[in-house]
């Protein structure tokens, strides 16, 4: 199993480009969310997903979106990039909703120019 | 790169000395806590899981304790190695509708041959 991948590893945007970053997991787990983080702040949730079809908010979700058309994968949407969202973005998987681990991927880093 | 350890509590200890990394979390009512292990450059990695019924969990050179009273979670690792130096992140699940987990702004752990 390749676990989660990320692609790109790397990415520099101008100001209001528009991109996204993919995240596949080959475990057939229910759930995928999508994390930032920034020096000293931790991760924190961006959208998460229980399922196919079923996505939702975390608590930072301003400025992208997610679907999730298959069990497999959980794009990343940024619409109008802004340095505000110049960070790390990881994503992560786990079997179940509630109670397990989560399985996280190597990370995207981006920078907004 | 940028590390995501800046600003972060530092722990330093030397090779063979005993860790313990400690973790306020804020939720009375979480049912769940992990806690992670993130080296330069990399995403996250599951070291040990606790749930709320329990005090104590013991894996491989760590141990958990849990103290629901004052709301605190302690991760030692025992016979600290150079390689165990990382960041550690607490993660709390805090039970309300779906899982989600709630990060810890990190301690980095830095051991000394």
């Amino acid at each position: 199993n390749a676990g989660v991948t990320q692609t790109p590893k790397f990415q520099v945007l101008k100001t209001g480009q528009s991109m996204t970053l993919q995240c596949a997991q080959d475990m057939n787990h229910e759930y995928m969310s999508w994390y930032r983080q920034d020096p000293g702040m931790g991760l924190r949730l961006i959208h998460y997903s229980v399922g196919a079809g079923i996505t939702d908010q975390g608590e930072v979700p301003n400025g992208y979106n997610v679907s999730r058309s298959t069990t497999e994968d959980f794009p990343l949407r940024l619409l109008s990039a802004a340095p505000s969202q110049t960070s790390v973005y990881f994503c992560a998987s786990s079997y179940s909703a509630v109670g397990f681990e989560q399985y996280f991927g190597p990370g995207t880093r981006l920078t907004v120019t | 790169g940028e590390s995501v350890g800046l600003h972060l509590p530092t722990l330093s200890v030397q090779e063979g000395d005993n860790s313990i990394i400690n973790c306020a979390y804020s939720n009375s009512a979480s049912d769940y806590f992990i806690w992670y292990k993130q080296e330069s450059g990399k995403g996250p990695q599951f070291i040990i899981d606790i749930r709320s019924n329990m005090d104590k969990r013991q894996g491989q050179r760590v141990t958990v304790l849990l103290n629901k009273t004052v709301k605190h979670l302690s991760l030692q690792i025992a016979a600290t190695q150079p390689g165990d130096s990382a960041v550690y992140f607490c993660a709390e699940n805090k039970n309300s509708g779906y899982s989600t987990l709630t990060f810890g702004k990190g301690t980095m752990l830095l051991v000394s041959p």
